[in-house]
C-alpha cells in the first residue's frame, strides 16, 4: 500500500510555455499532498504544502503565482509551473500523508524531472 | 530554524555494516526517518523512530536515536551494493506534518 505516482517522469520544454505535474495517490486518501524541488547532489526543498480543497502553503521564497498548485480531491494534487525559465529546470518530487498514520509518514512519488529549454 | 545535517559520503565494502549518523536541532520533533533514493527516483521509506524511542530494528536496519545529543543513525548489517544510494534523514515538526531533510549521504558499496 501507500503507492504515489507521477505523471509525467520527464518534461522538456520551451521557454515560456507552461508544465503541469500530476501526483497521484493510488491506494488511499490523501488529506495533505506536498511538493519538493531538488538540485543535483542536493537535499528536497519543500515548495508547498496543499490540503484538499483549500489553498497551498507556500515555503518562503516560493513564487505562488508561478508554481500553481491545485489539490481538487483527496487523491490528486497538481503543480503547475508557469511561464517556465531555463532556470525552473529540476527534479520536482511529491509525497502524500494522511491524518492517523501511526508514524505521520510522507510517502512519495518518483518524481519528475522537468528540463526548460 | 530546524536544521538537519549529515556528512556526505560513506564508502563500505559488501557484507560489511554500515553506519549512517544525523544531527537534528528541534527538540521538539515528534518522529524521524530514513529514506533511501535511488538515482533519478523519489524516496522510499525506509523507517522511522517515534522521539521517546532509543531504538528500533526492522530486519537489516538498526536505528539509534540519542535524543540528549539530538543524534540519529541507522546502521545496515550484512551491506549489499543493492544499498549503494543517497540515504537522508527527516525530522517532523512537532506541530503539522512538515518535514526537514538533511542533505543526504552518498553510499557506495564496493563488492
Amino acid at each position: 500500500g501507500a503507492v504515489v505516482s507521477q505523471h509525467p517522469s520527464w518534461v522538456i520544454c520551451k521557454s515560456g510555455t507552461s508544465v503541469k505535474i500530476e501526483c497521484r495517490s493510488l491506494d488511499f486518501q490523501a488529506t495533505t499532498m506536498f511538493w519538493y524541488r531538488q538540485f543535483p547532489k542536493q537535499s528536497l526543498m519543500l515548495m508547498a504544502t496543499s490540503n484538499e480543497g483549500s489553498k497551498a502553503t507556500y515555503e518562503q521564497g516560493v513564487e505562488k503565482d508561478k508554481f500553481l498548485i491545485n489539490h481538487a480531491s483527496l487523491t490528486l494534487s497538481t503543480l503547475t509551473v508557469t511561464s517556465a525559465h531555463p532556470e525552473d529546470s529540476s527534479f520536482y518530487i511529491c509525497s502524500a500523508t494522511r491524518n492517523g498514520l501511526a508514524g505521520g509518514e510522507q510517502f512519495f512519488g518518483p518524481g519528475t524531472r522537468l528540463t526548460v529549454l | 530554524g530546524e536544521d538537519v545535517e549529515q556528512s556526505l559520503f560513506l564508502s563500505v565494502r559488501e557484507g560489511d555494516s554500515s553506519v549512517i549518523n544525523c544531527t537534528y536541532t528541534d527538540s521538539s520533533s515528534t518522529y524521524l526517518y530514513w529514506y533511501k533514493q535511488e538515482p533519478g527516483a523519489g524516496l522510499q521509506l525506509l523507517t522511522y523512530i517515534f522521539s521517546n524511542m532509543d531504538m528500533k530494528q526492522d530486519q537489516r536496519l538498526t536505528v539509534l536515536l540519542n535524543k540528549k545529543d539530538k543524534h540519529l543513525s541507522l546502521r545496515i548489517a550484512d551491506t549489499q551494493t543493492g544499498d549503494s544510494a543517497i540515504y537522508f534523514c527527516a525530522e517532523k515538526e512537532a506541530a503539522g506534518n512538515k518535514l526537514t531533510f538533511g542533505g543526504g549521504t552518498r553510499v557506495l558499496v564496493k563488492p
